[in-house]
């Protein structure tokens, strides 16, 4: 079975402080891919990353990275120095070899951006 | 359009009642998945089409859960004697060939209230 746990609820944070959302998932499957989306108030789900099982490399889009560690099954993202429009739900997931057609989201974590 | 179209944004039915979501997915996307997203909480999987076939119907709650791809591009999630515990955003996303080699990217959703 699948499973992503997104522990944190909500952060809030003001303007340029940095911000790391956790996500921890679970799968028994050695290859598999994990999602990060973005959700604004709008509620459309914005595609962010996609990564591979096998590409362990942290990766950084402007002032986005973020951290994949397959020892402690975490998928960590960070946002640096925060912006008001970064203010959204935050949603992590996994899809894997058995269910490809199928992403197993997280509860999301509410980010909150105070000018 | 540019990216995938829902309709109607908002629907109110009487429980009881039949309701009908409709999705435009991007044009030549082989790949369509219907999520249902209740409040605060993250979206969670419906079924999966590839082209005019419905290849994962698991998600779907009861047989009162009906979704159909008649040509291979637009789809119709349809709801029969709707309950309280249907109200929901739905949401419906494509992407241009499986999941696997691809990301998903969704349209802004249906809200169903049932009241």
């Amino acid at each position: 079975a699948q499973k992503v746990t997104q522990a944190q609820t909500e952060i809030s944070v003001v303007e340029k402080e940095d911000v790391t959302l956790d996500c921890v998932y679970e799968t028994r499957d050695t290859t598999y891919y994990l999602f990060w989306y973005k959700q604004p108030p709008s509620g459309e789900l914005v595609f962010l990353i996609r990564r591979n099982s096998f590409d362990e490399q942290n990766e950084i889009s402007g002032r986005y990275s973020w951290n994949f560690q397959k020892s402690t099954s975490s998928f960590n993202f960070t946002i640096t120095a925060s912006q008001v429009v970064d203010s959204a739900v935050y949603f992590c997931a996994l899809s894997t070899t058995d269910s490809w057609g199928k992403l197993q989201f997280g509860a999301g974590t509410q980010v909150v951006v105070t000018p | 359009g540019a990216g995938v179209s829902q309709s109607p944004r908002y629907k109110v039915a009487k429980r009881g009642q039949d309701v009908a979501l409709r999705c435009d997915p991007i044009s030549g996307h082989v790949s369509l998945f219907w999520y249902q997203q209740a409040l605060g909480q993250g979206p969670e999987f419906l079924t999966y089409f590839q082209n005019e076939a419905q290849l994962d119907k698991s998600g779907l709650p009861s047989d009162r859960f009906f979704a159909e791809r008649p040509e291979g591009s637009v789809s119709t999630l349809k709801i029969q004697r709707t309950q309280q515990e249907d109200s929901a955003v739905y949401l419906c996303a494509s992407s241009l060939i499986p999941l696997e080699n691809t990301e998903a990217f969704f349209g802004q959703g249906t809200r169903l209230t049932v009241v």
